[in-house]
């Protein structure tokens, strides 16, 4: 399996843009998390699925964030309107959870700077 | 709610030298997993160890170990022999069964020649 797969790698937009960012979680997987992560605030557990549903969102920071896992292969991260501090590094992570060595796999992450 | 606390926000080590990173963490679970992630320059979270809360044994992996100690919420980190390649942040990390997995701050590692 390639991993989890992230993209972009790197995005740049203006403020009030919307900004989607994608992952792939790897196949089998029964656990998908979004991280966030900030000089300031280190990781932060944004949300996490079980098996396509949304099982925690009290991470996410404002209605202008929301997620959705339409199927078990792909997730996305949506920001709308965007905000310069929402800059940061972005973090897909998927776990088979359930399993003997249980983890998190994480993806390269997206590096989002808002202007 | 799980915290994971690591007090160390930097340190440094001489190369082949060992070290030991610091975490502590607060559940009222009793059976969980704690690992110790590695983040180079590169950004990629790479796994180093993990420990099952269940098992009485602290877990190695090579130059890798961890102290586990269940009753007092201890879960360190000794790196021996040191190399420059372990320079990077490692993040200590709880997960509770069939749940989220919350990180702590991070400790930045040096490894000087």
């Amino acid at each position: 399996d390639a991993g989890v797969i992230q993209s972009p790698r790197h995005e740049v937009t203006e403020m009030g843009q919307e900004v989607t960012l994608r992952c792939k979680p790897i196949s089998g997987h029964d656990y998908l998390f979004w991280y966030r992560q900030t000089m300031m605030r280190g990781l932060e557990l944004l949300i996490y699925f079980n098996n396509n549903v949304p099982i925690d969102d009290s991470g996410m920071p404002e209605d202008r964030f929301s997620a959705k896992m339409p199927n078990a292969s792909f997730s996305t991260l949506k920001i709308q309107p965007s905000e310069p501090r929402d800059s940061a590094v972005y973090f897909c992570a998927s776990s088979p959870y359930g399993r003997l060595n249980t983890e998190a796999f994480f993806g390269q992450g997206t590096r989002l700077t808002v202007v | 709610a799980q915290t994971v606390t690591q007090s160390q926000p930097e340190m440094s080590v001489q190369e082949a030298e060992t070290v030991t990173l610091s975490c502590t963490y607060d559940t009222s679970e009793n059976n969980y997993y704690l690992f110790w992630y590695k983040q180079p320059p590169s950004r990629q979270m790479i796994l180093v160890i993990r420990q099952e809360a269940y098992k009485q044994q602290n877990a190695t992996e090579n130059r890798f170990s961890v102290n586990f100690q269940k009753a007092a919420k201890s879960f360190s980190l000794k790196i021996s022999d040191s190399q420059l390649g372990d320079t990077a942040m490692y993040f200590c990390a709880f997960m509770k069964l069939y749940n989220d997995m919350r990180f702590g701050a991070g400790t930045r590692l040096t490894v000087k020649p």
